[in-house]
């Protein structure tokens, strides 16, 4: 079975532009995570979507952080306009309903802001 | 306060030494889940065991085994005859029953050396 699947593995880019992460969950799963990975502060839960609609997004950094999820099988983080603190490495997670059940996570995207 | 806690920041081994990674979790739910993920150089997070809060007995899987005291509120991992491929950072994670966040502990590092 396919895994959850990001999209670009890297980016790189300049302060100022636009960038957009890409993520297709599980087939089947309802709950859809995106998470910050940097080395001074960790994992970091930044919003989950429950069959597409946001329900925390208290770990949104800034009004330059958004996230949407058009529908089951499709979400992005957008972060506009980028800084070069936003560099840390975007992963995608999504599990099942039923509470208890473990986060599968995609590979993750590697994003450098120069 | 932090739900969950990895006191160790990086450990290293000679090949084929046994190595225990701690745990130590809060939680006031008396319903409640703890995982176990692996992040190898190549970045990917994997799952790698769950255990809920009714569940005490300990789980053996080849040279991996956990061990889960909810009496010190302790859920460790140990890897016996280590091997290289096992370096990696390990992290922790909690999940209550009243929601469905996951927390993370900060990682432990650990370098198996040939």
């Amino acid at each position: 079975d396919a895994g959850v699947i990001q999209s670009p593995r890297h980016e790189v880019t300049e302060m100022g532009q636009e960038v957009t992460l890409r993520c297709k969950p599980i087939s089947g799963h309802d709950y859809l995570f995106w998470y910050r990975q940097t080395m001074m502060r960790g994992l970091e839960l930044l919003i989950y979507f429950n069959n597409n609609v946001p329900i925390d997004d208290s770990g949104m950094p800034e009004d330059r952080f958004s996230a949407k999820m058009p529908n089951a099988s499709f979400s992005t983080l957008k972060i506009q306009p980028s800084e070069p603190r936003d560099s840390a490495v975007y992963f995608c997670a999504s599990s099942l309903r039923t509470r208890g059940r473990p986060q599968h996570f995609g590979d993750g995207t590697r994003l450098s802001i120069l | 306060a932090q739900k969950v806690t990895q006191a160790q920041t990086e450990i290293s081994v000679v090949e084929k030494e046994d190595v225990t990674l701690d745990c130590v979790y809060e939680t006031r739910d008396t319903t409640y889940y703890l995982f176990w993920y692996k992040q190898p150089p190549s970045g990917e997070l994997v799952f790698l065991i769950r255990r809920n809060s009714f569940d005490e007995q300990n789980e053996i899987s080849g040279r991996y085994s956990w061990n889960f005291q909810k009496s010190t509120s302790s859920f460790n991992f140990t890897i016996t005859a280590s091997q290289v491929v096992d370096s990696a950072v390990y992290f922790c994670a909690l999940s209550e029953a009243t929601g469905n966040q996951f927390y993370f502990g900060t990682g432990t590092s650990l370098t198996v050396i040939p």
